[in-house]
């Protein structure tokens, strides 16, 4: 079964507005997790680390401001895109991995989001 | 980051088997080789991972060179549903995050 859920699956709203995605791991803690966004056809591309109890770390590109990244518990990080354009309607993807080091990482199944 | 090189696509007919090469002919010995794929719409499924010998599991079979340059995912069996895109990933034995190349967009044909 899945050990990490988002939610909401899939999401439309209204340029200018605010989004909150959630991501959980389901039966481990998680001190890290990983926020990827894909465009249609294209593969995964790193956004940033979620860092449970600390800052997020961003990959070079990617505007801090506008993708709020809190990683509150150890087994929930949220994605929140704000002021959203349609240009950031995207497949968003978290993952953790469930212990250190090169064990293997559980992907969630996905956001939608759509901005109109 | 160490980069992988995979084919763009390959084809397989359904029942056959498939391999799904993988180049990484920078990796360091700190390396481990892993194997995701994603199917339309879902999130990276786990498939394998090995760091020097061959590993097999329920899913698949990877064979990795012995200088470590390059890679085999081995599907035993193909059927329609291993459609899908397959990435072969460098991770680092010491951190967890994960990079993707665009990975092999595996057709499955009946």
């Amino acid at each position: 079964g899945a050990v990490v859920s988002q939610h909401p699956s899939r999401v439309i709203c209204k340029s200018g507005t605010s989004v909150k995605i959630e991501c959980r791991s389901l039966d481990f803690q998680a001190t890290t997790m990983f926020w990827y966004r894909q465009f249609p056809k294209k593969s995964l591309m790193l956004m940033a680390t979620s860092n449970e109890g600390s800052k997020a770390t961003y990959e070079q590109g990617v505007e801090k401001d506008k993708f709020l990244i809190n990683h509150a518990s150890l087994t929930l990080s949220t994605l929140t895109v704000t002021s959203a354009h349609p240009e950031d309607s995207s497949f968003y993807i978290c993952s953790a991995p469930r212990e250190a080091g090169p064990d293997t990482q559980y992907f969630g199944p996905g956001t939608r989001l759509t901005v109109l | 980051d160490a980069k992988t090189t995979q084919p763009n696509s390959m084809e397989s007919n359904e029942e056959e088997p498939v391999h799904l090469p993988c180049n990484h002919s920078t990796i360091s010995g700190t390396d481990y080789i892993h194997w995701y794929r994603q199917l339309p719409s879902q999130g990276p499924e786990y498939v394998i991972h090995g760091l020097t010998s061959n590993v097999n599991n329920r899913m698949a079979s990877l064979a990795i060179a012995e200088d470590r340059k390059s890679s085999t995912l081995i599907l035993h069996r193909a059927t329609l549903r291993d459609a899908a895109v397959y990435y072969c990933i460098l991770r680092d034995g010491f951190n967890n995050d994960m990079r993707f190349g665009a990975g092999t967009r595996l057709t499955v044909k009946p």
